[in-house]
């Protein structure tokens, strides 16, 4: 079974820029996907910021942004703030009304 | 402003039975697809269900299929998961998702004897 696949965790400078990856254990992340990423803090909901690849939900930051690099999905934070230290999620479309969450990349601002 | 709220978790015995309900309001329901999102103490977010506008069209993980069932009433708003069979791995908090977009505050459901 194809599994989506995501960085187990990153590092990233105040001010500076990363990207987080979603692929797949089997094939190439494209639009027909629907790609979407969701950020979650400890004890909280989670809060979608990406959805459809690229489109930045209302009120989210536009120093995140997504997009497909290669054959994977992305998600890049440029200008990092403190506030960004969480967990990332992204989530696929597999087809077949069925959807599939990677397992999460943890991001620390330091 | 979008609203989306899980109330119903609980205790529950394994093999017992659970309906979960999820009242929304700030939208046009019958516009949207609703999806249920489980997270198990300490792991990560696992997609359970989701449903189309006209409940055309339900999705299944793999782990609850057979056992879940997820319906929605539009003319209340409202999206339910009846949960058969429950297993301890079950066990987790159940968020309620439009369009995988607006999120609930999530509920417990606890498994266990």
């Amino acid at each position: 079974q194809t599994v989506v696949t995501q960085e187990p965790s990153f590092s990233v400078s105040p001010g500076g820029t990363v990207t987080l990856t979603c692929g797949l254990t089997s094939g190439s992340v494209s639009t027909s996907y629907y790609a979407g990423w969701c950020q979650q803090t400890p004890g909280q909901a989670p809060r979608t910021l990406i959805s459809n690849t690229n489109t930045r939900l209302s009120g989210v930051p536009d120093r995140f942004s997504g997009s497909i690099l290669g054959n994977k999905a992305a998600l890049t934070i440029t200008g990092a703030q403190a506030d960004d230290e969480s967990i990332y999620y992204c989530i696929l479309y597999m087809g077949s009304g069925i959807w599939m969450f990677g397992g999460g990349t943890k991001v620390t601002v330091l | 402003e979008v609203q989306v709220v899980e109330p119903g978790g609980g205790l529950v015995q394994p093999g017992r039975s659970l309906r979960l309900s999820c009242g929304t309001s700030g939208f046009t329901f019958d516009g949207y697809a609703m999806h249920w999102v489980r997270q198990a103490p300490g792991k990560g977010l696992e997609w359970v269900s989701g449903i189309i506008w006209n409940s055309g069209s339900i999705g299944y993980a793999d782990s609850v299929k057979g056992r879940f069932t997820m319906s929605r009433d539009n003319a209340k708003n409202s999206l339910y998961l009846q949960m058969n069979s429950l297993r301890p791995e079950d066990t987790a908090v159940y968020y309620c998702a439009k369009d995988m977009i607006d999120w609930g505050q999530g509920t417990l459901v606890t498994v266990s004897s």
